[in-house]
């Protein structure tokens, strides 16, 4: 079974400042990695993921996560947030037997400040 | 094309009523999945079906939640004699999935709000 645990379920940040989400998971065999936003009264989507390759994923909007496999880690960060990145934002895994079945943490809540 | 339903959109009931929430995904997509999403937390999975494979019910919480895919399209997720802790957001995602593959983005619908008073 794979776990996730978002160390920080709120996360306030001024406009214009850069932002780093920490997500870590565990899991006993080979995973694959997303980050999901859900924006207010909207439903999930997608904004990266990691299946292999280079460790370094760009997104949309501008965000990227670094997947580091000794730390068991896949923490989001955008160098320049904007009033319209205040959202909930949710990192998730699957086992890479396990087809889509995804597991989901806590969840990050960000808000931007002007 | 249009993408994940769910209808309602909000359900109001009373304690010990049945509910059907209802999700129509994302036409050929192949995988359907329901989680809940109760306030501050994370989503929880509840079932997954996977074209014709026996669904994963592994994350219904009692045997009050079932669920079912007609057609390999059109899933119901009954709630029969609802408690207060089954108020939640009720999401509905589906998928494309590749045989042996994984990987694919979710899309997800706006989900259902569910309230028990």
């Amino acid at each position: 079974a794979q776990s996730v645990t978002q160390l920080d379920s709120q996360v306030p940040v001024f406009e214009e400042a850069p932002v780093e989400l920490r997500c870590n998971y565990s899991s006993s065999v080979s995973v694959y990695l997303f980050w999901y936003v859900q924006y207010p009264n909207q439903g999930l989507q997608l904004l990266l993921k990691y299946l292999s390759g280079s460790t370094l994923v760009k997104g949309i909007n501008g965000f990227e996560a670094e997947f580091n496999k000794s730390q068991t880690s896949f923490h989001l960060r955008k160098p320049s947030v904007h009033i319209s990145d205040t959202a909930e934002y949710f990192c998730a895994v699957t086992a890479k037997a396990a087809g889509n079945k995804l597991t989901f943490g806590g969840g990050t809540r960000v808000l931007v400040k002007p | 094309g249009a993408g994940v339903s769910q209808s309602p959109s909000n359900k109001v009931t009373e304690k010990g009523k049945d509910v059907e929430l209802r999700c129509d995904p994302i036409s050929g997509h192949t995988a359907l999945y329901w989680y809940r999403q109760s306030l501050g937390q994370g989503l929880e999975f509840l079932i997954y079906f996977q074209g014709n494979s026996a669904p994963d019910k592994s994350g219904l919480p009692s045997d009050r939640f079932s669920a079912e895919r007609t057609g390999g399209s059109v899933s119901t997720l009954t709630i029969q004699r609802t408690q207060q802790e089954d108020s939640a957001v009720y999401l509905c995602a589906s998928s494309e999935e590749r045989p042996g593959g994984g990987g694919e983005k979710l899309f997800f619908g706006s989900g259902t709000q569910l309230s028990v008073l």
